[in-house]
């Protein structure tokens, strides 16, 4: 597709409820990043990928959140047993060769 | 502490007019330093990107300075439109370019 493409665009869960977050990159877009965004604040690094290989994870907040990119192009950003600290919008970036990132408009998690 | 400082927080001013937003940085090594606009509920769009060697970049009516020995960078916007009004994110990328750090934005609204 021409851009970066996340689903749901708004989810509202329960808490305990798990949820999986969808990122559709570019097609041929190597580097595949997750970032989560509180209300008024900046992104914060969660997790990056290069082909289907997880290469850093160190932003995950929880072994609640899980992300997958199983054959390097779609990716899965799963968080089980919601709580409310987890609303936020969760942010998807892609980049061919690490340099020009194009960013996803995001899903809005809120968590109820 | 945040890596990547911006001011101000938050900024309004009267469409037509000039405004110039800050970012300071401690990252190091520095690879990299971008602006990017975020509309609400959208994903930051890309403005400028700057490598160390660059002191200044534009993109039609924004234009950003970087002095990589201050570790500084602005972002100037000339002529403000209503469609200016945004959050304006600064980041900065380490050795790495996939090492960004994010400010946590100026947001900016142009009124009539």
């Amino acid at each position: 597709g021409a851009g970066v493409s996340q689903s749901p665009r708004y989810k509202v869960a329960k808490r305990g409820q798990d949820v999986a977050l969808r990122c559709d990159p570019i097609s041929g877009h190597v580097s595949l990043f997750w970032y989560q965004q509180a209300l008024g604040q900046g992104p914060e690094f969660l997790t990056y990928f290069q082909n289907e290989a997880q290469l850093d994870k160190s932003g995950l907040p929880s072994d609640r959140f899980f992300a997958e990119r199983p054959e390097g192009s779609v990716s899965t950003l799963k968080i089980q047993r919601t709580q409310q600290e987890d609303s936020a919008v969760y942010l998807c970036a892609s980049s061919r060769w690490g340099y020009g990132y194009t960013f996803g408009s995001g899903t809005r998690l809120t968590v109820v | 502490k945040n890596q990547v400082e911006q001011s101000p927080q938050s900024l309004i001013i009267l469409e037509g007019k000039n405004c110039t937003l800050q970012c300071n940085y401690t990252v190091s090594p520095f690879s990299n330093l971008r602006w990017y606009k975020q509309d609400t509920g959208r994903g930051p769009v890309s403005l400028t990107i700057m490598t160390f060697s660059e002191n200044t970049k534009s993109n039609g009516r924004y234009t950003a300075t970087l002095d990589a020995d201050t570790k500084q960078s602005s972002l100037h916007i000339t002529a403000s439109q209503l469609s200016d009004s945004a959050s304006y994110i600064c980041v900065v990328s380490g050795a790495n370019n996939n090492d960004m750090r994010f400010g946590a934005g100026t947001r900016l609204t142009v009124k009539p």
